[in-house]
This record gives C-alpha cells, sequence and structure tokens, in this order.
C-alpha cells in the first residue's frame, strides 16, 4: 500500500458524458501527478500540481482538466468522453515539487460505452 | 526530451532462474532512473531508483539494477524468480517534474 488512494476503482460511462477521478495523497506530500495508461499509448504524464497550483502539463487533451483543493487531494475531470478516452488513469504523489519519488495510487479504470 | 526503451515485450522463465530486464534510456544530463512493478489488476509499485552514487542499487523482493552511464542502461536483475514475480515491470526517467515510462516488459513464470 502506497499511501495514496484512488476513488473510484471502477467507472463506466457513455460517450459524451463526463467524470471525475478524485485522489488522495499519501499524508505529507503536496506534489500530485496524474498519468494515463492505455494500450496504445502505454503510461503517459497528463498534469502534475504542487500545493494547490498548477505546475507542469504533458499530453492533457482540452477535454481534461484538473485542481488541487487546500486539503490537498486532487480532482481530474473528464469531459466530452469518446471511446478512445478508455484506460487506466493513475494518481501519484510525491513530497516536493521537483523529481522525487513519485508513488503511485491504485488506478481508477475507466470504461467508456 | 527524455525517453526510455525496454527492448523486450514478453520474457518467460522458469520458477528459480535468474532474470534480467532491459531498459534503455535517453537524457541529457543525469538521469533519475526507476523501475516499477504492476501486478494485474494492481497499481505500479517503486521497485527501485537511482539518483546518484553507487551505480548498484537494491530494491525490495530481490531486485538489483546497475546503472551503466556508458552504455545508457539500467537493467534490472533477480538471481532467483519466485512465481509471485509473474507481472509487468516499466522503467522509468524522470526529469523535473514527470516520469517518462518504457512500454514495458511482461514476465511469465513457469512452474
Amino acid at each position: 500500500d502506497s499511501g495514496v488512494t484512488q476513488t473510484p476503482k471502477h467507472l463506466i460511462t457513455a460517450t459524451g458524458q463526463r467524470v471525475t477521478l478524485r485522489c488522495s495523497p499519501r499524508s505529507g506530500d503536496l506534489s500530485v501527478y496524474w498519468y494515463q495508461q492505455s494500450l496504445d499509448q502505454g503510461l503517459q504524464f497528463l498534469i502534475q500540481y504542487y500545493n494547490g497550483e498548477e505546475r507542469a502539463k504533458g499530453n492533457i487533451l482540452e477535454r481534461f482538466s484538473a485542481q488541487q483543493f487546500p486539503d490537498l487531494h486532487s480532482e481530474l475531470n473528464l469531459s466530452s468522453l469518446e471511446l478512445g478516452d478508455s484506460a487506466l488513469y493513475f494518481c501519484a504523489s510525491s513530497q516536493g515539487p521537483f523529481q522525487e519519488t513519485q508513488y503511485f495510487g491504485p488506478g481508477t479504470r475507466l470504461l467508456v460505452l | 526530451a527524455q525517453s526510455v526503451t525496454q527492448p523486450d515485450i514478453h520474457i518467460t522463465v522458469s520458477e528459480g532462474a535468474s532474470l534480467e530486464l532491459r531498459c534503455n534510456y535517453s537524457y541529457g544530463a543525469t538521469p533519475y532512473l526507476f523501475w516499477y512493478v504492476q501486478s494485474p489488476g494492481q497499481g505500479l509499485q517503486l521497485l527501485l531508483k537511482y539518483f546518484s552514487g553507487d551505480t548498484l542499487v537494491q530494491g525490495i523482493k530481490g531486485f538489483e539494477a546497475e546503472f551503466k552511464r556508458s552504455q545508457s542502461s539500467f537493467n534490472l536483475r533477480k538471481p532467483s524468480v519466485h512465481w509471485s514475480d509473474a507481472a509487468e515491470y516499466f522503467c522509468a526517467v524522470g526529469d523535473d517534474y514527470k516520469l517518462s515510462f518504457g512500454a514495458g516488459t511482461t514476465v511469465t513464470v513457469r512452474a
């Protein structure tokens, strides 16, 4: 158990819908990262937040957005869902803003039908 | 930009035999290197990491990895594989803020 929690574990929805994935980092960690794992793209970095502020962006679609709240939990919002958005979404956390060891949560498996 | 290559998509090994998983990276500066393992239906668990210092690093579950700058490699090894080591293994290189992962190597352990 890494100490990073993610909810829900599984999510099934329809195209065009919007979903919210939630992540709580390890106690004491200020950075949260979101990654997408799909069969065709592998593991891809989406976005990083540090202490409530967006710090870095990767291959995140405009239909996707994220935020980190004062209690440091983070949410990833996916809207106008397409079949290709079906994937495993991981959250990771680390202590500081710069490259450190990232600890991963169990992931949320999203299936878009 | 940094990148990671794991040349072996799938490896089958007998229980008790040794295992070596290859990882080559491309990165301009001194790399931060990681190995993670993902069991079926599970998240990513950190096996070991290299930031600096001793180029042979020890990790959990009996794994070790050796950083070779001249070969841009960070291969993972285990002397004697257990059936529970069947999983997918990912090598990653870190820059200032993100991890870039290889495509992964699936390890099958046969009795």
